[in-house]
């Protein structure tokens, strides 16, 4: 079966950095994705990534290896508003989105 | 307009009862999309609508789910004979694109509660 694994709940100091692991096992692979989601809100794209590497994007960054079936996401000086889930969701070979149930990162001052 | 629209944002209703969940897509968007997620729960998938391809309906949990669109724009997600299991937020997402490649926009979501 298709699975996506990620960490059910992290926790983090403000201002310090955080590393998000997502592990995949899909039927293909065509693209990773990293969404945040607020409590009670819309999930809102963060990134996508389809080779394998780093992407940066100011204090985010999202880095693949398929070779591992693995991406994670890097959150740096992190601020109270960071406080959200974060999806990690893989496009398979039919490129339907497989998701992940998410990691609820909990930031404390 | 702007984003993607969904309505009602919360329904509540009784065991038994049908309803309708509304989505009005982004202006131009091809591609629709429903999702369900349950409190704490990942994203399920429910239905995918592409122009005018016939929906992919394999992610409907039950004969009772149904989804349209109409006009290849707003989308309507019914539940017939609604159960407790079934409520959960129901989400909407749109994109340009033909495939999985592209960002999913999302709206606020429709909150369903089966008494």
């Amino acid at each position: 079966g298709q699975n996506i694994d990620q960490p059910t709940e992290m926790t983090a100091t403000e201002g310090a950095i955080v590393q998000i692991n997502c592990t995949y096992q899909t039927s293909g692979f065509n693209g990773l994705f990293w969404y945040q989601q607020h409590a009670g809100e819309a999930p809102t794209f963060l990134s996508y990534n389809v080779l394998d590497g780093l992407e940066e994007k100011g204090r985010f960054s999202s880095f693949l290896s398929r070779s591992k079936g693995y991406s994670y996401l890097l959150l740096k000086e992190l601020q109270m508003k960071d406080s959200a889930s974060y999806l990690c969701a893989v496009t398979d070979s039919n490129y339907q989105l497989i998701w992940g149930a998410g990691t609820k990162l909990i930031i404390k001052p | 307009g702007a984003g993607v629209s969904q309505s009602p944002s919360n329904k509540v209703t009784e065991k038994g009862k049908d309803v309708e969940l509304r989505c009005d897509p982004i202006s131009g968007h091809t591609a629709l999309y429903w999702y369900r997620q349950s409190l704490g729960q990942g994203l399920e998938f429910l239905i995918y609508f592409q122009g005018n391809s016939a929906p992919d309906k394999s992610g409907l949990p039950s004969d009772r789910f149904s989804a349209e669109r109409t006009g290849g724009s707003v989308s309507t997600l019914t539940i017939q004979r609604t159960q407790q299991e079934d409520s959960a937020v129901y989400l909407c997402a749109s994109n340009q694109g033909e495939v999985n490649t592209g960002e999913l926009f999302f709206g606020e979501g429709s909150r369903l509660t089966v008494l």
